[in-house]
């Protein structure tokens, strides 16, 4: 049981728009800022959005993401084929003494 | 470029330990915290805890407080997770991963570099 809520799964169409939705708590969500990591088929996770809406340079602008209250949101937009992954919202949790909690990651798949 | 080399797989009985290494390489070890990161097969991503390569300190989830240890040697840049009284639910990836910030202030963290993984597997 993850501290984060997450679907386990999304889908779409190529050049749709979907959204993950992430919620959790006043001790992570609620007072610490929320990352998104990407995990590919078979490979290491890899950072995707991080204080709630900031995109590291190299990912695309179809990726972005928002946060209200204590749930977080992923959003990519121009659905394609290679964004068919796992990924997975974190943050710091503050009951926890600082510990980071994940989200049991939503599975996208591109119909 | 920045990057994080992890040991390679073992295998392991029941009962024993493992002390996986991750070396750091294009940057300042010292600057950065690291983080591990389990992920079981077929599961999700489980934090374990975190050193300061600087000064040595730790902090681990309390579902692993007592049998893991982190450790780091800075001679050679490289971090280390050991995992004591291994069971089958041990099975896993493991994980090492930079905490990355912001430059700006404030700083935000985040686990920018990841290594590429060790698989553990613990069996009889």
């Amino acid at each position: 049981q993850s501290v984060l809520t997450q679907p386990p799964s999304a889908s779409g169409t190529p050049g749709q728009r979907v959204t993950i939705s992430c919620s959790g708590s006043s001790s992570n969500i609620g007072s610490n800022t929320v990352n998104w990591y990407q995990q590919l088929p078979g490979t290491a996770p890899k950072l995707l959005i991080y204080s709630n809406n900031q995109r590291p340079s190299g990912v695309p602008d179809r990726f972005s993401g928002s946060k209200s209250g204590t749930s977080a949101s992923l959003a990519i937009s121009g659905l394609q084929s290679e964004d068919e992954a796992d990924y997975y919202c974190a943050a710091w949790d503050d009951s926890l003494n600082g510990h980071v909690v994940f989200g049991g990651g939503t599975k996208l798949t591109v119909l | 470029q920045v990057q994080l080399v992890q040991s390679g797989a073992e295998v392991k009985k029941p009962g024993a330990s493992v002390k996986v290494s991750c070396k750091a390489s294009g940057y300042t070890f010292t600057g950065y915290y690291m983080h591990w990161v389990r992920q079981a097969p077929g599961q999700g991503l489980e934090w374990m805890g975190r050193i300061n390569p600087n000064s040595g300190g730790t902090n681990y989830a309390q579902k692993f407080q007592g049998r893991v240890t982190m450790t780091r040697d800075t001679s050679i840049s490289t971090a280390y997770m050991e995992l004591s009284r291994l069971r089958s639910d041990d099975t896993a990836v493991y994980y090492c991963a930079r905490l990355g910030y912001s430059s700006s202030f404030p700083h935000y963290y985040y686990m920018d570099v990841w290594g590429k993984g060790t698989t553990v597997t613990v069996s009889s």
